[in-house]
């Protein structure tokens, strides 16, 4: 079975912090992909990348950047964190076939308070 | 504009009814996927089903049952006899073919399902 791992479950940090959000799969997929889940909005995306050291903007990138160092990890990184980011943010990945008829596999997504 | 829309932001039945979930979607590409996830009080996003755009046969699995049909760019998902463990929020999600984005999935606002004992 296929496992992706969020660093945490719960997060609480303050406005003006850095933050880092950890995710590691172990079926060497191509494909990572971070999520952020508001009520009444469903997922949107904020980042996804199809290989090491390669990254694309989602829909909402806007405040976030990402690290893709090594195949099995990519990290969500909230520069300066703010109150409109609390949420809950989900990591997925993917294999990289063509017309993937492979799915996203989530993680049990971390659940972020800015104070 | 949305590509895929779930209409019905939340559903409430009893036990054992039965209950359908809508989910439309909207794509230029001729060769696409289509999934839906549940997403548990617990957090987690469980794959359901996927079904590609070629391949308009009806499926059951148990309980659960899919509706694709192109002509009214329709994916819709029924659960007979409905359970308390049903109880989640459903995601609709399209991957196109279109372009370098391969793999990625652009979801439904999702619909929150209660079932009630």
């Amino acid at each position: 079975d296929v496992k992706v791992t969020q660093s945490s479950r719960y997060l609480v940090k303050r406005t003006g912090e850095k933050v880092f959000l950890e995710c590691v799969q172990d079926m060497d997929h191509e494909n990572m992909f971070w999520y952020r889940q508001d009520p009444g909005l469903g997922l949107r995306l904020i980042y996804f990348s199809y290989d090491v050291k390669m990254k694309e903007k989602g829909d909402i990138p806007e405040g976030y950047s990402v690290s893709r160092e090594k195949k099995e990890r990519f990290s969500l990184i909230l520069e300066s964190a703010s109150t409109n980011q609390t949420s809950m943010y989900l990591c997925a990945s993917s294999l990289a076939t063509r017309l993937s008829n492979q799915p996203q596999h989530f993680g049990d997504g971390t659940r972020l308070s800015i104070l | 504009a949305q590509k895929v829309t779930q209409a019905q932001t939340e559903i409430s039945v009893v036990e054992k009814e039965d209950v359908t979930l809508d989910c439309v979607y909207e794509t230029r590409d001729t060769t696409y996927y289509l999934f839906w996830y549940k997403q548990p009080p617990s957090g987690e996003l469980v794959f359901l089903i996927r079904r590609n755009s070629f391949d308009e046969q009806n499926e059951i699995s148990g309980r659960y049952s899919w509706n694709f049909q192109k002509s009214t760019s329709s994916f819709n998902f029924t659960i007979t006899a409905s359970q308390v463990v049903d109880s989640a929020v459903y995601f609709c999600a399209l991957e196109e073919e279109r372009g370098s984005t391969l793999g990625r999935l652009y979801f439904g606002r999702g619909t929150q399902l209660t079932v009630w004992p």
